[in-house]
C-alpha cells in the first residue's frame, strides 16, 4: 500500500526552464513533507520541507507547494540547471516516514 | 559536516549466508533507520530505532533483524540471505522529531548494493 505516490518516473526539461515534480499522498495524518535528491552511487540528501500548516516554502531556486485538500505537493525548480539532474524522492511523515518511488529529472543543456 | 557511513559499498553473498550490514553516524542522533531501495518502489522502511537497544518494525521486516548496542551504530542482519533480498540498502539517522520519531529530515549513508546469488 503506497501511501506516497510519484506517478511520473521521469521528467526531462531544458536548462533555464521550470521543473515541476509532483507527489500525491493518501494518508491525511501526514503533517510534514520533504523532498530528497539522489545522485547515482550516493545516498539521498535532504532538499526542502514543508509543514502541513503551510502551503508554500521557498529556498532559493526550490519551492514546495502543498495542497492539503487535494493531498498533493509539488516541487518547483526554477531556473533548472544541468546539476539538478538526479532522482527526486517525495516523503511524508506522521509517526514514521514514507517515501515515493522517485522521479528521475534530466536537465538538458 | 554530518556523516553516516556504511561498512561496504558493494557486497556479494550466497543464498543462505548470514549477512551483516553496518551503519555508523557521528551526529549523536537518536533515530536510525534501515531502508531498501528497489526500482519503481522507492525507499521502503525495514526497521528503525529511536534509542539504544530499541527497535521498531517498518513496512518490510520479514527476513531481517537489527541490533543497536551503541547510539552511533545500527546493524542490519539478514539471517539467511535469499535472492529476493538483492537490493540497495540505505541507512539513515535523524534527531528526534515529534514523539521522538521521524519528524525531522534524515541523513543518509551512501548505500550498500547487496547481490545474493
Amino acid at each position: 500500500d503506497q501511501q506516497v505516490k510519484q506517478n511520473s518516473p521521469s521528467l526531462s526539461v531544458q536548462e533555464g526552464r521550470i521543473s515541476i515534480l509532483n507527489c500525491d499522498y493518501t494518508n491525511s495524518m501526514f503533517d510534514y513533507f520533504l523532498w530528497y535528491k539522489k545522485y547515482p552511487a550516493e545516498g539521498p540528501t535532504f532538499l526542502i520541507s514543508i509543514s502541513s500548516i503551510k502551503d508554500k516554502n521557498e529556498d532559493g531556486r526550490f519551492t514546495v507547494f502543498l495542497n492539503k485538500s487535494a493531498k498533493h505537493l509539488s516541487l518547483h525548480i526554477v531556473p533548472s540547471q544541468p546539476g539538478d539532474s538526479a532522482v527526486y524522492f517525495c516523503a511524508a511523515s506522521a509517526n514514521d516516514m514514507r517515501f515515493g518511488a522517485g522521479t528521475r529529472l534530466t536537465v538538458k543543456p | 559536516d554530518v556523516k553516516v557511513t556504511q561498512s561496504s559499498r558493494y557486497l556479494v553473498k550466497r543464498t543462505g549466508e548470514k549477512v551483516f550490514l553496518e551503519c555508523v553516524q557521528d551526529m549523536d542522533h537518536e533515530n536510525m533507520f534501515w531502508y531498501r531501495q528497489d526500482p519503481g518502489l522507492g525507499l521502503r522502511l525495514i526497521y528503525f530505532s529511536y534509542d539504544v537497544k530499541m527497535k521498531e518494525k517498518g513496512d518490510i521486516p520479514e527476513g531481517y533483524s537489527v541490533s543497536r548496542e551503541k547510539k552511533e551504530r545500527f546493524s542490519l542482519i539478514l539471517e539467511s540471505a535469499s535472492t529476493n533480498q538483492t537490493s540497495m540498502y540505505l541507512c539513515a539517522s535523524s534527531p528526534p522529531g515529534r514523539g521522538g520519531l521521524a519528524g525531522q529530515e534524515q541523513y543518509f549513508g551512501p548505500g550498500t548494493r547487496l547481490t545474493v546469488t
